[in-house]
């Protein structure tokens, strides 16, 4: 089983719409991540969270919201989706250690098409 | 602003040859590099990593160097093998835990 698994992996809806992406992890691993990508440009931060009580923006948190429900979940909320929503959406985790690497492990990506 | 770029969007190399790829960042701050492997269908995952009080790093198959002076990290696959095709991202980290990411090299591997 994955260690960071995301649901649902395919999503099309429309303009408008609210939309909900999951996240749950095995891994015990405080920090959790969304990012969002795009052709040509990468790996783009949503928000993250450090703990469950600790909610932050990243690059490009406009026209989302998360909720850190617990350590090992993590959702993407979409309130009224627009097509240049239309991306794949990654979680990913982090450890919380001494060494801070900030290796992250990803899930398997959720894809979203919004028409 | 801050970046984390590639030089190369595609590059080919045949099966057993050497690959090298590259990037530049230009936040000196940063003093955390890695490098990621992304498979068709799937999450990137982690290769290899450097801290800036190092030049060079190895794995198995897999070298990545660094050079403050100029702001630029490469990473070396030996041998590259057809497995070895993917999207390759560096990214880095300036301290906060808080990964940027490049916009990606995609490596094809021909017989």
């Amino acid at each position: 089983d994955a260690d960071v698994t995301q649901t649902p992996r395919n999503r099309i809806t429309k303009t408008g719409k609210r939309i909900m992406l999951e996240c749950s992890q095995t891994k015990g691993h405080d920090r959790m991540y969304w990012y969002r990508q795009d052709p040509g440009l990468g790996l783009r931060l949503i928000y993250y969270s450090f703990d469950v009580k600790d909610i932050n923006k990243g690059e490009i948190s406009d026209g989302y919201s998360v909720s850190r429900q617990a350590q090992a979940k993590f959702s993407l909320s979409l309130e009224s989706a627009i097509p240049n929503q239309t991306a794949l959406y990654f979680c990913a985790t982090s450890d919380l250690s001494g060494t801070g690497t900030g290796e992250l492990f990803f899930g398997e990506g959720s894809r979203l098409t919004v028409l | 602003g801050e970046s984390v770029g590639l030089h190369l969007p595609t590059l080919s190399v045949q099966e057993g040859d050497n690959s090298i790829i590259n990037c530049a960042y230009s936040n000196s701050a940063s003093d955390y590099f890695i490098w990621y492997k992304q498979e068709s269908g799937k999450g990137p995952q982690f290769i290899i990593d450097i801290r800036s009080n190092m030049d060079k790093r190895q794995g198995q198959r897999v070298t990545v160097l660094l050079n403050k002076t100029v702001k630029h990290l490469s990473l070396q696959i030996a041998a590259t093998q057809p497995g070895d095709s993917a999207v390759y991202f560096c990214a880095e980290n300036m301290g906060t835990d808080k990964l940027i990411f490049g916009t990606g090299t995609r490596l094809q591997v021909f017989p």
